[in-house]
C-alpha cells in the first residue's frame, strides 16, 4: 500500500474554504485516492475519490497533482459539522481501507 | 434510509469473558468488513466477507477472534477470553459490490461501532 503523509491537525474559520493536503509519493499508477472522514463518536464516512483528474461532489472537491504524488481535499465553506478527522487513502485492487492517522480538522465559529 | 447498524453500542466485559458483536449491513450489500479502532488511532482492518464467504481474515489479531456471516447478511464478531488489549471500538462496514477500491460506486458505509471495554 502507498504511504501517505497528512498534517496532524488543521484549523479553519466557519464559512471559509479549507484545503486539506495529502502526500502519497509511492502511489501506484492504478491506485485511486479515496478520502473518508470520521466525525466524533461516529464511524468513518466516504467523502470523495478520484484517479487523475479533479473531482467534485456535493460534499467536497478533490484536486490531484499532475504527477499524482499529492492531492488536496477542498471543503468550499467549512461548517461546524465538518469538524472531523480526514483520512486520505490510496488504493485500487485491495478491498480493505488502510487508514493512517489522518488530519484532525477544527472549525472555529 | 437504513444504514449499517451495530449492537450493542457499548460493551463492558471482565477479562476472560467471551463477547459477541453484531453487525447488520445495508440490505443487498455483498461485501462486509470489520475494523478495529484503538483510541487515537485510525481504524485497522480485521476481516472481509463476500456474501457468506470469509475471504480474508489476515487482520484478526489472534485465534481468540472469530467472525462469521452465515447467510450472507448479518455478521457477528466473537472475541473469546477477552484481554485488556482488546479494548477498542469495533467498526463494521459494508459495500455494494464484490470488487476492490477501484470499483465504481463501491464506497464503504460504516456503522457507528461498538465500544468494547475490558476490565
Amino acid at each position: 500500500d502507498a504511504k501517505t503523509t497528512q498534517p496532524n491537525s488543521m484549523e479553519s474559520n466557519e464559512e471559509e474554504p479549507v484545503h486539506l493536503p495529502c502526500n502519497h509519493s509511492t502511489i501506484s499508477g492504478t491506485d485511486y485516492i479515496h478520502w473518508y472522514r470520521q466525525l466524533p463518536s461516529q464511524g468513518p464516512e466516504y467523502v470523495i475519490h478520484g484517479l487523475t483528474s479533479n473531482v467534485n461532489n456535493r460534499m467536497a472537491s478533490l484536486a490531484i497533482a499532475e504527477d499524482r504524488k499529492s492531492s488536496t481535499l477542498i471543503l468550499h465553506r467549512a461548517t461546524l459539522r465538518d469538524a472531523a478527522v480526514y483520512y486520505c487513502i490510496p488504493g485500487a485492487g485491495s478491498y480493505q481501507l488502510t487508514f493512517g492517522k489522518g488530519t484532525k480538522l477544527s472549525v472555529i465559529p | 434510509g437504513a444504514g449499517v447498524s451495530q449492537s450493542p453500542r457499548y460493551k463492558v466485559a471482565k477479562r476472560g469473558q467471551d463477547v459477541a458483536l453484531r453487525c447488520d449491513p445495508i440490505s443487498g450489500h455483498v461485501s462486509l468488513f470489520w475494523y478495529q479502532q484503538a483510541l487515537g488511532q485510525g481504524p485497522e482492518f480485521l476481516t472481509y466477507f463476500q456474501n457468506e464467504a470469509q475471504l480474508d481474515k489476515s487482520g484478526l489479531p489472534s485465534d481468540r477472534f472469530f467472525a462469521e456471516r452465515p447467510e450472507g447478511s448479518v455478521s457477528t464478531l466473537k472475541i473469546q477470553r477477552t484481554q485488556q488489549e482488546d479494548s477498542a471500538v469495533y467498526l463494521c462496514a459494508s459495500s455494494l459490490f464484490r470488487g476492490g477500491l477501484g470499483t465504481p460506486n463501491n464506497e464503504q458505509f460504516f456503522g457507528p461501532g461498538t465500544r468494547l471495554t475490558v476490565l
